[in-house]
């Protein structure tokens, strides 16, 4: 039981680049997120996802987008990258109440 | 909007010594509190969740309670640990059951450093 799993765990990017960051959970829950944490400011959600086919923005969406294909699986893209967007993002679960977090992504932008 | 603060930002404080982590709220209308811990360069481990209806959780020298009518929470360490040094966050579930659907709002966290 591997609980969630992120990846890359580290990515630096030039400005206008692309990538998709994956998070992979096997605890079979419904309900993903994304959240991106910058220092003082705490965790922020980007999007979520209440099951397979099906994403919802969160507080800071813009410039990402995300899909959920398989349940087990939640994708967070950047089209085209941007030196707001360097931040540590992490990925959760939950069924409900805990939530469960991967160990983060952390993105540079130059 | 929701919105949640913890104070200190940063503590530091010798090894043994009891101490109260703050955190406040400002929508009362929550479903449940978290604390979470997070080490450096690491995710975040849950560490107690308290139910609206709840007062308080205990897990070993952790006790969280939780005050709803004044928005507001505290984790009291007992007989702090150097390995208790990490950043502590608080974050609160927000409405009633699926129509929020999980969603977390997060405190900036407080710096704990436990030196020996």
């Amino acid at each position: 039981n591997a609980g969630v799993t992120q990846t890359p765990k580290f990515r630096v990017l030039k400005t206008g680049q692309s990538m998709t960051l994956l998070c992979a959970q096997d605890m079979n829950h419904e309900y993903m997120y994304w959240y991106r944490q910058d220092p003082g400011m705490g965790l922020r959600l980007i999007h979520y996802s209440v099951g397979e086919g099906t994403t919802a923005k969160g507080e800071v969406p813009d410039g990402y987008n995300v899909s959920r294909l398989k349940k087990q699986n939640f994708l967070l893209g950047l089209e085209s990258a941007a030196p707001s967007q360097t931040s540590v993002y992490f990925c959760a679960s939950t069924t409900g109440d805990t939530q469960y977090f991967g160990p983060g992504t952390r993105l540079t932008v130059l | 909007k929701q919105e949640v603060t913890q104070i200190p930002a940063a503590l530091s404080v010798p090894e043994g010594e009891n101490l109260v982590l703050n955190c406040s709220f400002t929508d009362s209308a929550i479903y449940n509190l978290q604390w979470f811990r997070q080490d450096p360069g690491k995710g975040l481990t849950s560490l107690l969740l308290i139910q609206s209806s709840q007062r308080e959780q205990t897990s070993g020298r952790l006790n969280a309670s939780l005050d709803k009518s004044s928005g507001r929470s505290t984790l009291y360490i007992a007989a702090s640990q150097p390995g208790d040094s990490a950043t502590y966050l608080c974050a609160v579930r927000r409405g009633a059951g699926g129509t929020s659907y999980g969603k977390l709002t997060f405190g900036q966290g407080t710096i704990l450093t436990v030196h020996p």
